[in-house]
């Protein structure tokens, strides 16, 4: 059975500042993983994803991700934030093997203060 | 990319009515869907996976009677709340994964509120 532990539930940080939401998963399996963001009331938009290959992902809004597979981690990093980035994240894991079943994190709450 | 609507984007009803939810893939066909549930603060808990022509799959603890769900065509499923009561006021939102797709990426649609007074 696979898992996803978002180790933070809530991450407050300056405008400008870097950012790091971190993610473990757990997996018998090879996995694909995801990072997701929702903004309140709407569905979820993919920011990257990890498939195979380089372990340094790049996503949309200038975030980008790292696959460590020793750790078994796939931590989200941005450079510097904005107001805008204000939202909840969800690290996600899903089995390459088959079936498209998607297991989600508990979400981190990103709060950017001016 | 990838577009998936869902309407109505937001209901009221009183209880013991029953509520229809629609999910559609604009732009793309899509042999699998999926419907969860969130409440608020919290994340997704997937209630089934549906199959176009097929049964849906439900999740351990997820009433089949009360949670109907129809994949009519490849890109439209349905999530019917039957008798609905205050305890199943949440926000239900539906993905979709493309059909032949090589990875397994949902599309997710806005989400419905659903509010049963």
């Amino acid at each position: 059975a696979q898992s996803v532990t978002q180790l933070d539930s809530q991450v407050p940080v300056f405008e400008e500042a870097p950012v790091e939401l971190r993610c473990n998963y757990s997996s018998s399996v090879s996995v694909y993983l995801f990072w997701y963001v929702q903004y309140p009331n709407q569905g979820l938009q993919l920011l990257l994803k990890y498939l195979s290959g380089s372990t340094l992902v790049k996503g949309i809004n200038g975030f980008e991700a790292e696959f460590n597979k020793s750790q078994t981690s796939f931590h989200l990093r941005k450079p510097s934030v904005h107001i805008s980035d204000t939202a909840e994240y969800f690290c996600a894991v899903s089995d390459k093997g088959g079936g498209f079943k998607t297991i989600f994190g508990a979400g981190t709450r990103l709060f950017v203060k001016a | 990319g990838a577009v998936v609507s869902q309407h109505p984007s937001w209901v009221i009803c009183k209880s013991g009515t029953s509520v229809k939810i629609e999910c559609r893939s604009l732009d793309f066909q899509a042999t699998t869907m999926f419907w969860y549930r969130q409440f608020p603060k919290q994340s997704l808990m997937l209630m089934a996976t549906s199959n176009e022509g097929s049964k849906a799959t439900y999740e351990q603890g997820v009433e089949k009677d009360k949670f109907l769900i129809n994949h009519a065509s490849l890109t439209l499923s349905t999530l019917t709340v039957t008798s609905a009561h205050p305890e199943d006021s949440s926000f239900y939102i539906c993905s979709a994964v493309v059909a032949g797709g090589v990875t397994n990426e949902q599309f997710f649609g806005p989400g419905t509120r659903l509010t049963v007074l």
